[in-house]
């Protein structure tokens, strides 16, 4: 089945640092790849959605500057969390797509805290 | 934008019991319907998934059902184990390159 990677899994970093999450896709090529933000006991919210070779796509309300998205190839999108604060903790969760299909895969997820 | 509502947010069966988990939508070009299974601290697990052409779908002790006239579909889970216990999502989605709009989630705990 398809398989997609999150690297790192936890992460701990002090305030005002900037974290660079990676999403692979390890056995298909995925066009679009999408970020979620899921807080504790909540639903997952999406982010932005991550398109191979254009500008990622954000939600209302996700700063496009704190949160720099990058899809440079059909297996790699990262998402860069500039100047980190404690706010910005949370389970940071990407998905990828079959382009044939509407299926979208998770990755393991990254669990960030900022102290 | 789309809406997903998901009731109830709790739920406590007794083991062998059913469960039924229902969610609404808004968008009328939704077509996309995937459920999705998480334990605590992992990722979400595709279960089940229908698509708008079809009204149910059964897979084993999973089934889903939908109602495209009403904006509704529901999750059905028979005979369930202890091991069915965790946090399920439901969400609507559409072409390849739409995101998924989730449910709030339910929280099924299947007590032995």
């Amino acid at each position: 089945g398809a398989v997609v990677s999150q690297h790192p899994s936890r992460v701990i970093c002090k305030s005002g640092t900037s974290v660079k999450i990676e999403c692979r896709s390890l056995d298909f090529q995925a066009t679009t790849m999408f970020w979620y933000r899921q807080f504790p006991k909540q639903s997952l919210m999406l982010m932005a959605t991550s398109n191979e070779g254009s500008k990622a796509t954000y939600e209302q309300g996700v700063e496009k500057d704190k949160f720099l998205i990058n899809h440079a190839s059909l297996t790699l999108s990262t998402l860069t969390v500039t100047s980190a604060h404690p706010e910005d903790s949370s389970f940071y969760i990407c998905s990828a797509s079959l382009a044939a299909t509407d299926t979208q895969y998770f990755g393991p997820g990254t669990r960030l805290t900022v102290l | 934008g789309e809406n997903v509502e998901q009731h109830p947010s709790t739920l406590s069966v007794q083991e062998g019991d059913s469960a039924v988990i229902k969610c609404t939508y808004s968008d009328s070009a939704s077509n996309y319907f995937p459920w999705y299974k998480q334990e605590l601290g992992k990722r979400p697990q595709l279960i089940i998934d229908i698509r708008s052409n079809v009204g149910e779908k059964k897979d084993q002790r999973i089934a889903v059902t939908l109602n495209k006239t009403a904006k509704h579909f529901s999750l059905h889970i028979t005979e369930t184990q202890p091991e069915d216990s965790a946090v399920y999502f439901c969400a609507s989605g559409g072409t390849g390159r739409r995101a998924l709009t989730f449910g709030s989630g339910t929280r099924l705990q299947v007590q032995p």
